[in-house]
This record gives structure tokens, C-alpha cells and sequence, in this order.
């Protein structure tokens, strides 16, 4: 099983839509979380930061459940430029606090 | 500049030459990460730095591959005795501390001919 897993995609939207990404981790030490975009042959760009009670930056919420291992993104009104490809991305602080990215989730949002 | 700075920003080469790539973190950054990421694939992990500590080489793929770091500054990453396979994008990232987010540099776009 991969330490971090995600749906590839991709998910084609509207403009408009709400689309929620859903990300598991198999580490139940893991201590920190984030989501990261990546648009195409670019590098990844942090998106924002996971916190246990949830958080929300404009249209985008972040929510961790620890207790079932999972962290999901929520977009709200998608738009055009939303599309790209969603890395989620976890940290924990054995082995020196190494990243581990998922694979990515690919969201093309359409007119 | 305020970002991570990475050069070349494109490598072609030959099969069999060495190449040096170059990573200036941010500033102030204790931890940098060096990763690759081939065409349409995930980011692979390749090593890590934490100020003066030993390096994480866990994820470097071959003994064709190292990398240094010269305390909380410059880092290289050389490949000797290039292969196809090893044409991707190399990235590297930087960050302030534990649980803090890394920030990646644009890397470089290595292509083995």
C-alpha cells in the first residue's frame, strides 16, 4: 500500500461546480499535512496548510480526519484556473521529517 | 532573490556524461530536499538535508547519484554516467523547519539524448 494515495483523476467540471478530493495516508504518525498544486510542468506550489479543526482560504477548505487517516479539499465555485493537478502531501517526524507526496489528483474545470 | 533558486533551469546531454545541478534554498532555511519527477509521473523523493546532520539518501536511486550541502547553504546534485532514464525534472525544495511547508525552487529540466 502507498503511504500516500490518491484518486488520479481526472475530474472534469463545470464552471461553477464544487469538487471535493479525498487523500489517505497509511502513517498514523504523521504530523503534518498540506495540499499542493501543481500546474503542468511547473513545480508544485503549497496551496495551503491542513489543520485538525479545519480550515478555509476563500473558496478552498481543507479538512483532516485522523481517526480515518484522510484529508480532503473542497473547491467551491471552481473556475478555469483552477484547473491543475492537486498533490497531497504529508510530513511526519521519524526518518528526519520527510515529505511524502501523493501521486496527484488531475482537475480540469470546464466552460 | 526570496525563492529558491535553481540552475540550469534546462540540461541536455549526452548518455554517459556527468552533469551538476545547483539548488540556493531560501535564506535562513535549515532543511532542503532534492526530488525528481519524470514526465507525467509523481515526485520522487531522492535526499534530504537537515542543517549539519546526516543526509537522508534514501531515496537516491543509484550510486550514479550524490549530493551535497555545504552547511544551511548551496546544494549540487551530480549524476554521473547519465542514462536515458534519468532525463525528468529535478526539484528542489527548502524549508524553515519541522512542520512547516516546503517551497520548491522551478528545477531543472534535465533531457539525456
Amino acid at each position: 500500500r502507498k503511504e500516500v494515495e490518491q484518486d488520479p483523476g481526472p475530474f472534469n467540471v463545470p464552471e461553477g461546480a464544487t469538487v471535493a478530493f479525498n487523500c489517505t495516508y497509511s502513517n498514523s504518525a504523521s504530523q503534518s499535512f498540506f495540499w499542493y498544486r501543481q500546474d503542468c510542468r511547473k513545480e508544485p506550489k503549497l496551496l495551503m496548510s491542513v489543520y485538525s479543526s479545519g480550515n478555509e482560504d476563500g473558496r478552498f477548505t481543507a479538512q483532516l480526519n485522523r481517526a480515518s487517516q484522510y484529508i480532503s479539499l473542497l473547491i467551491r465555485d471552481s473556475k478555469l484556473s483552477d484547473s491543475a493537478t492537486y498533490l497531497c502531501v504529508v510530513t511526519s517526524t521519524g526518518g528526519g521529517n520527510k515529505l511524502t507526496f501523493g501521486t496527484g489528483t488531475q482537475l480540469k474545470v470546464e466552460l | 532573490g526570496a525563492g529558491v533558486s535553481q540552475s540550469p533551469s534546462n540540461k541536455v546531454t549526452e548518455k554517459g556524461k556527468d552533469v551538476e545541478l545547483r539548488c540556493d534554498p531560501i535564506s535562513g532555511h535549515t532543511a532542503l530536499y532534492w526530488y525528481r519527477q519524470r514526465l507525467g509521473q509523481g515526485l520522487e523523493f531522492l535526499i534530504y538535508f537537515q542543517g549539519n546532520s546526516a543526509p537522508d539518501k534514501s531515496g537516491l536511486p543509484s550510486d550514479r547519484f550524490s549530493a551535497e550541502r555545504t552547511g544551511e547553504s548551496v546544494s549540487t546534485l551530480t549524476i554521473q554516467r547519465t542514462q536515458q532514464e534519468d532525463s525528468a525534472v529535478y526539484l528542489c525544495a527548502s524549508k524553515l523547519g519541522s512542520n512547516q511547508p516546503q517551497h520548491f525552487g522551478d528545477g531543472t529540466r534535465l533531457s539525456i539524448l
